[in-house]
């Protein structure tokens, strides 16, 4: 079953600008991660925020959680071609087999 | 860092046949392995969490006897995809997950899987 919505589920934009990606889980986490994913390839972890953090910078990325909304945020500044993925946000949930399950995905295109 | 290693990256079979995709933890033991399968343009559905000597436990709508998981070992789990049909083709993904931490999760580079 799937944690989490996305929004957007595409997101084109050039490059340089910013991008935002939002995610929504429905039940209590421990912690919430990003992934990484290109073109028909594997999963790359990017940033992991706790469930008692409000928000963590890695580079180019800044993440936000906000518990009381159940919600989460994606910011990559000054974007790059290289960029260009599909975003993912995964949960592990507080009760259960600690399973990651992750959200629907935001398609992320930097145009040059 | 900890790697995880799929086999094979992708696969052609005949409908009817089964394949059988592995998932290995090169340098650590993975006590916890998921398989999750990833249809085009969508997200990652979980499929399966396998312990290591124990059977798997399926999420809903997952069939056990088309879908054989195999965890024998701490370093190896396998996802058999038994008379395999054209809606079986998709991209498979394994987990491991070193200890019982909720952070050390790392991901194979995934299987296509295309039946004919």
């Amino acid at each position: 079953s799937q944690q989490g919505e996305e929004d957007p589920q595409a997101l084109s934009i050039q490059e340089g600008e910013n991008a935002t990606m939002n995610c929504s889980y429905k039940t209590s986490i421990n912690n919430l991660q990003w992934y990484r994913q290109n073109s028909g390839r594997g999963l790359v972890h990017l940033i992991l925020i706790r469930s008692n953090e409000r928000e963590k910078h890695s580079g180019r990325l800044r993440v936000t959680l906000d518990t009381s909304k159940k919600s989460s945020s994606l910011l990559i500044t000054a974007s790059r071609a290289a960029d260009t993925a599909s975003y993912f946000c995964a949960s592990i949930l507080i009760q259960g087999a600690q399973k990651l399950v992750f959200g629907q995905g935001t398609r992320l295109t930097i145009n040059p | 860092g900890a790697v995880v290693s799929q086999h094979p990256s992708w696969v052609i079979c005949k409908s009817g046949t089964s394949v059988k995709i592995e998932c290995r933890s090169l340098d650590f033991q993975a006590t916890t392995m998921f398989w999750y399968r990833q249809f085009p343009k969508q997200s990652l559905m979980l499929m399966a969490t396998s312990n290591e000597g124990s059977k798997a436990t399926y999420e809903q709508g997952v069939e056990k006897d088309k879908f054989l998981i195999n965890h024998a070992s701490l370093t190896l789990s396998t996802l058999t995809v038994t008379s395999a049909h054209p809606e079986d083709s998709s991209f498979y993904i394994c987990s491991a997950r070193m200890g019982q931490g909720l952070y050390g999760y790392t991901f194979g580079s995934g299987t296509r899987l295309t039946v004919v």
